[in-house]
C-alpha cells in the first residue's frame, strides 16, 4: 500500500513570512498527526485528529500555526508567521482507528527559516 | 509534560554484536510504549510495541524489555548489522482516546553506529 505523503520536502523562507505544508494519509486511516522535529530531538505532537475533527492541539501555538483537515482525508499545516524557530523537520504521521496503535509516518518537510 | 528520555545519546557497536538501547519514562500511568527508528532524511519506522501489562516483546532480532518498577524500557538487538545504524525513539502514549488513536511523547533518541 501506499504510505503516508507530504509535500514539499524542503522549503526555505525568511522569518515573518507564510509556509503552508500538506499531507496524504494512508488511505482509510481515520487519525492523522502533525509532529514538529527540532534537529537532535524526537518529534513533538502539535495536532491529532480524528477523521476531520480535532482530538488534541494543545501543543499547537495557535497565535502562528493553524492545521485543517477538511473531508477528513488530506490536511494542511500552516505557520504565518514564521518565526526562526520554527526551522525544523514536520512530519505527519495517520494510524487506522482502531485497534491498531502503529502510526505510519510520511518523510516529513523540513522547513529552514532564515 | 511528563518526560521520556534516553540514557545514552550515542551508541557505537561492532557487526554481529547485541546492540542495547534504554529508554527511562516518567509517566506511571503510560500504558502502552513503541520503538521507533529514524534514518536520515526518513520518517519514523515502527520497530515494536508493547503494552504496560507485558514484561517482555519479541520480534524479528528485536527484543523490548518493560520494567514498570523502575519506569525503564529497553530495545534488545540481536546480531546488529550496518542497516541497524539509525536513530532510536522510545515513546509513550499521552493519554487514552480509544475512539481517536494514540498520540505519542517521544524521547530525545539515541543514535546507533554499527561498525564493521
Amino acid at each position: 500500500e501506499a504510505g503516508v505523503a507530504q509535500s514539499p520536502r524542503y522549503k526555505i523562507i525568511e522569518k515573518r513570512q507564510s509556509v503552508a505544508f500538506w499531507c496524504n494519509p494512508i488511505s482509510g486511516h481515520a487519525t492523522l498527526y502533525w509532529y514538529q522535529q527540532i534537529l537532535g530531538q524526537g518529534p513533538k505532537l502539535l495536532i491529532q485528529f480524528q477523521n476531520n475533527g480535532v482530538v488534541d492541539d494543545s501543543q499547537l501555538p495557535k497565535d502562528r500555526f493553524s492545521a485543517e483537515r477538511l473531508k477528513g482525508v488530506d490536511s494542511t499545516l500552516k505557520i504565518q508567521p514564521a518565526k526562526l524557530e520554527d526551522s525544523a523537520v514536520y512530519l505527519c504521521a495517520s494510524s487506522p482507528r482502531s485497534p491498531a496503535h502503529e502510526q505510519f509516518f510520511g518523510p516529513g518537510t523540513r522547513l529552514t527559516v532564515l | 509534560g511528563e518526560n521520556v528520555g534516553l540514557h545514552l545519546p550515542t551508541l557505537s557497536v561492532q557487526e554481529g554484536d547485541n546492540s542495547i538501547i534504554n529508554c527511562a519514562y516518567s509517566n506511571s500511568a503510560s500504558d502502552y510504549f513503541i520503538w521507533y527508528k529514524q534514518e536520515s532524511g526518513k520518517g519514523p519506522q515502527f520497530i515494536i510495541d508493547i503494552r504496560s501489562n507485558m514484561d517482555k516483546r519479541q520480534g524479528q532480532r528485536v527484543t523490548v524489555l518493560l520494567n514498570k518498577t523502575v519506569k525503564h524500557l529497553s530495545l534488545q538487538i540481536a546480531a546488529t548489522q550496518p542497516g541497524d545504524s539509525a536513530v532510536y525513539f522510545c515513546a509513550e502514549n499521552r493519554g487514552q482516546n480509544s475512539n481517536s488513536g494514540y498520540a505519542l511523547n517521544f524521547g530525545k533518541g539515541t543514535s546507533l553506529l554499527v561498525t564493521p
